[in-house]
């Protein structure tokens, strides 16, 4: 079946500006993770969605990130008040459905750019 | 304070040979570990993973070993081809109280396998 898919691809905005990033999970997978890649470095955890809530979102860096998953499927990742500093892949990952639930599958993430 | 430390940064391999990447680990309670495989543009892609009451994984090419005691975790990649350059990552997770698996990374290694 097909992979987790994230939209767009590519991002570019301006500084201050409100952006909001996509990411459609593996069908039937309950668990969602958002990551937040910065160039040469490894993921860093930002959200855990076990169904439609937020249960973990320890990893958000400050208020101005928030992620809804209103039906349990599709999440958004929405940034306000961009900043430089933001620019990075934001990757999404989900699990669950048959395989062990810490087996995380990826998307191929949206590279954000804040001018 | 970095929790999974990765090294080398990067590693350049004859065609044939084998590449060894390590990783230690600071936090006990973590036990799952797995090898993640990135190539520049697209997602991290699970390769291999490991808990920590066996000491051995393989699968195929790709072998893990764990030695528990010592906190540190290593990928073999035996018969390394040019195909397998790519960015390789160690992560580990443990069960939060919230459900979350949310995977801690290391820094990553470059691979490059030259004919």
């Amino acid at each position: 079946g097909a992979g987790v898919s994230q939209t767009p691809s590519n991002k570019v905005t301006e500084k201050g500006k409100y952006v909001e990033l996509r990411c459609d999970p593996i069908s039937g997978h309950t668990a969602l993770y958002w990551y937040r890649q910065s160039l040469g470095q490894g993921p860093e955890f930002l959200i855990y969605f076990q169904g439609t809530g937020a249960a973990d979102d320890s990893g958000l860096p400050n208020d101005r990130f928030f992620a809804v998953r209103p039906e349990g499927s599709v999440s958004t990742l929405k940034i306000q008040r961009t900043e430089r500093g933001d620019s990075a892949v934001y990757l999404c990952a989900s699990a669950g459905g048959r395989l062990a639930t810490n087996e995380q599958f990826f998307g191929p993430g949206t590279r954000l750019t804040v001018l | 304070q970095q929790q999974v430390k990765q090294s080398p940064q990067s590693l350049i391999v004859q065609k044939g040979g084998i590449s060894i990447i390590n990783c230690a680990y600071e936090n006990t309670a973590f036990d799952y570990f797995p090898w993640y495989q990135q190539f520049p543009g697209k997602g991290p892609a699970l390769l291999i993973a490991i808990r920590p009451d066996v000491s051995e994984k393989k699968e195929g090419r790709f072998t893990i070993s764990f030695n528990k005691s010592a906190k540190q975790f290593s990928l073999h990649i035996m018969d390394s081809q040019p195909g397998d350059s790519a960015t390789y990552f160690c992560a580990a997770s443990r069960a939060s109280g919230a459900g979350s698996y949310q995977l801690t990374f290391g820094k990553g290694t470059k691979l490059s396998v030259i004919p």
